[in-house]
């Protein structure tokens, strides 16, 4: 199993472009959700989704969006990249469709906004 | 509203000092807590939760309801310990992080 994959691992953009962050797990998880980490900020939740054609938002959605078509993939788009957005996002996925248990966490992805 | 505060940012210690990093909560109704630990180059995962009442790689923490606690001790830290410390709280679908502790421990 590869568990929780990520891509890219690191991007660049500028402010107003857009782009997406791809999430895979092949673990058959329920849930799926994205976090990023900021320092001194801990993770913060962005969006997640407790099964195909579900989702939801977390602590920190504006400027992101979601959808959930398979159960294996999960992916964030940013409609129009701002420098706030420079953080490094992790996607998760959990064995609970009702979430939140032990969370399965992929390697991240470093984006920079300038 | 529900909250979990972790007030260290930075814990350091020797190699075999004891080691407590604090994570206190704000949860209304029965809580149930994780540590997650990040160390360096690898993802985050998840170290124990309170209601296996494990010990794993040393590390215990105990739920204290009373005073909304669930420290994370080790007796004797070893280098290898080196990490940052997340204490997290499930909310219904969600997980509520705190801000982190990065532990040092020095040789």
């Amino acid at each position: 199993n590869a568990g929780v994959t990520q891509t890219p691992k690191f991007q660049v953009l500028k402010t107003g472009q857009s782009m997406t962050l791809q999430c895979a797990q092949d673990m058959n998880h329920e849930y799926m959700s994205w976090y990023r980490q900021d320092p001194g900020m801990g993770l913060r939740l962005i969006h997640y989704s407790v099964g195909a054609g579900i989702t939801d938002q977390g602590e920190v959605p504006n400027g992101y969006n979601v959808s959930r078509s398979t159960t294996e993939d999960f992916p964030l788009r940013l409609l129009s990249a701002a420098p706030s957005q420079t953080s490094v996002y992790f996607c998760a996925s959990s064995y609970s469709g009702r979430g939140a248990y032990e969370q399965y966490f992929g390697p991240g992805t470093r984006l920079t906004v300038t | 509203a529900q909250r979990v505060t972790q007030p260290e940012k930075l814990l350091s210690v020797f190699k075999g000092a004891p080691v407590e990093l604090k994570c206190n909560y704000s949860y209304s109704g029965s809580p149930e807590l994780f540590w997650y630990v990040q160390y360096s180059r690898q993802r985050l995962q998840l170290l124990l939760r309170h209601i296996s009442r494990e010990s794993i790689k040393g590390f215990t923490a105990d739920l204290n309801k009373g005073e909304t606690s669930f420290h994370l001790k080790k007796p004797f830290a070893q280098e290898e310990d080196s990490a940052m410390y997340y204490c997290a709280l499930r909310n219904t679908d969600k997980l509520i992080f705190g801000t982190g502790t990065r532990l040092q421990v020095f040789p």
